[in-house]
């Protein structure tokens, strides 16, 4: 099992603001995956970070709008550029264990006014 | 990864055995067959996954059609701490597939 933190817990940002929000693992993990949960919505996966390398994003979703940083086997982070209201959601990350199951964070919520 | 169908919302009395269908009728046969569940206000936690064979664990368990083409997730007793909305997401591990894809699930309401 994978025990996965996330800072904040919630954010209120101004639009034209950015945010980086933290993903920490208590055990080092090869794959991790950041989404996207709009109001009322499913999860929506924005990109998959592996350690060493660049972060593979899914179509609709940029590097330019949501860098990812993987500097080690344990932490990720995103950044959500350039806010707009459009970019409320909750965000989470998660990890895959070596049985095939996904391990996923509290979430962050975030609210653009 | 192939797509799946579910009921939008299922209800179910506490304590009674509750069943959560899944039509998956384009599946491949190197599709597993996953279950998660998002609890209020929580990030989706694993329940159950399987390939052809039925299986159990403390969670759930998931009961496989011989054709693979559905599903069902089968929580024997259901407690009010059961309600969240159920995901039955496939995931072709051959080729690779290590996301999830979410569909829209079922949000399962527990009466008291």
């Amino acid at each position: 099992s994978a025990v996965i933190s996330q800072k904040p817990s919630r954010d209120i940002c101004q639009r034209g603001t950015s945010l980086t929000i933290q993903c920490q693992v208590d055990s080092q993990v090869t794959m991790m995956f950041w989404y996207r949960q709009q109001p009322g919505q499913s999860l929506t996966l924005i990109a998959t970070a592996n350690q060493g390398s660049e972060a593979t994003y899914e179509s609709g979703f940029v590097i330019d709008k949501f860098p990812i940083s993987r500097p080690n086997l344990t932490f990720s982070t995103l950044t959500v550029s350039n806010m707009s209201p459009e970019d409320s959601s909750i965000y989470l990350c998660s990890v895959e264990s070596g049985d095939y199951e996904q391990y996923f964070g509290p979430g962050t919520r975030l609210t653009v006014t | 990864d192939a797509k799946t169908t579910q009921p939008n919302s299922m209800e179910s009395n506490e304590e009674e055995p509750v069943h959560l269908p899944c039509n998956h009728s384009t599946i491949s046969g190197t599709d597993y067959i996953h279950w998660y569940r998002q609890l209020p206000s929580q990030g989706p936690e694993y329940v159950i996954h399987g390939l052809t064979s039925n299986v159990n664990n403390r969670m759930a368990s998931l009961a496989i059609a011989e054709d693979r083409k559905s599903s069902t997730l089968i929580l024997h007793r259901a407690t009010l701490r059961d309600a969240a909305v159920y995901y039955c997401i496939l995931r072709d591990f051959i080729a690779g597939a290590n996301n999830l894809f979410f569909g829209t699930g079922t949000r399962l309401t527990v009466i008291p």
